[in-house]
């Protein structure tokens, strides 16, 4: 069975901190995918990455990195110089090789206070 | 600009009135679409997978008789809560893909139902 665990239910810190968002994933798939989506108040769903079983080097995207560690089974998520305009409720995600459906975690609310 | 439009954002009905959902796939073809429902403060949920031109897959636990799929063409898949009570308030959003490519699913921007 395919699990996602976001632990931390909601994180606030003050603008310009760096915050790192965890998430650990469960799978008996070899290849498979790994998401990340932001969602706002507005509630649309943002995509921020994927990243496939094979790719373990770290991406770093503007303020945005990933680590992804196949031994700890985990993906985790850190903005750097965080922003107001950062808070939101971010989904780490999985799915089959094939893009088949996606698990989502329960989500992690961030909140960037000024 | 949005790969995927969902339509409406936005309604709000009486009890006992069917809605329709659309979803559509703007600038590709979409081989498979997903729907998924959101309560508030919750993560999302896996309702159901539709392949074009065969019926939906539904997940455990969900009324298929109550959310009728139709995917009849590579760029819509409807989504219709039929005869909707308060309990069927909720965020859905559907997403859509191609199976024959290495891109990842675009998500529409949802649609807030709220029957009163």
């Amino acid at each position: 069975a395919q699990k996602v665990t976001q632990a931390q239910t909601e994180i606030s810190v003050v603008e310009k901190e760096d915050v790192t968002l965890d998430c650990v994933y469960e799978t008996r798939d070899t290849t498979y995918y790994l998401f990340w989506y932001k969602q706002p108040p507005s509630g649309e769903l943002v995509f921020l990455i994927r990243r496939n079983s094979f790719d373990e080097q770290n991406e770093i995207s503007g303020r945005y990195s990933w680590n992804f560690q196949k031994s700890t089974s985990s993906f985790n998520f850190t903005i750097t110089a965080s922003q107001v305009v950062d808070s939101a409720v971010y989904f780490c995600a999985l799915s089959g090789y094939r893009d088949d459906k996606i698990i989502f975690g329960k989500g992690t609310r961030l909140h960037i206070l000024p | 600009g949005a790969v995927v439009s969902q339509h409406p954002s936005r309604v709000i009905c009486k009890s006992g009135t069917s809605v329709k959902i659309e979803c559509r796939s703007l600038d590709f073809q979409a081989t498979t679409m997903f729907w998924y429902r959101q309560f508030p403060k919750k993560s999302l949920m896996l309702m159901a997978t539709s392949n074009e031109g065969s019926k939906a897959t539904y997940e455990q636990g969900v009324e298929k008789d109550k959310f009728l799929i139709n995917h009849a063409s590579l760029t819509l898949s409807t989504l219709t809560v039929t005869s909707a009570h308060p309990e069927d308030s909720s965020f859905y959003i559907c997403s859509a893909f191609d199976s024959r490519s290495n891109q990842p699913q675009h998500f529409g921007d949802g649609t807030r139902l709220s029957i009163l």
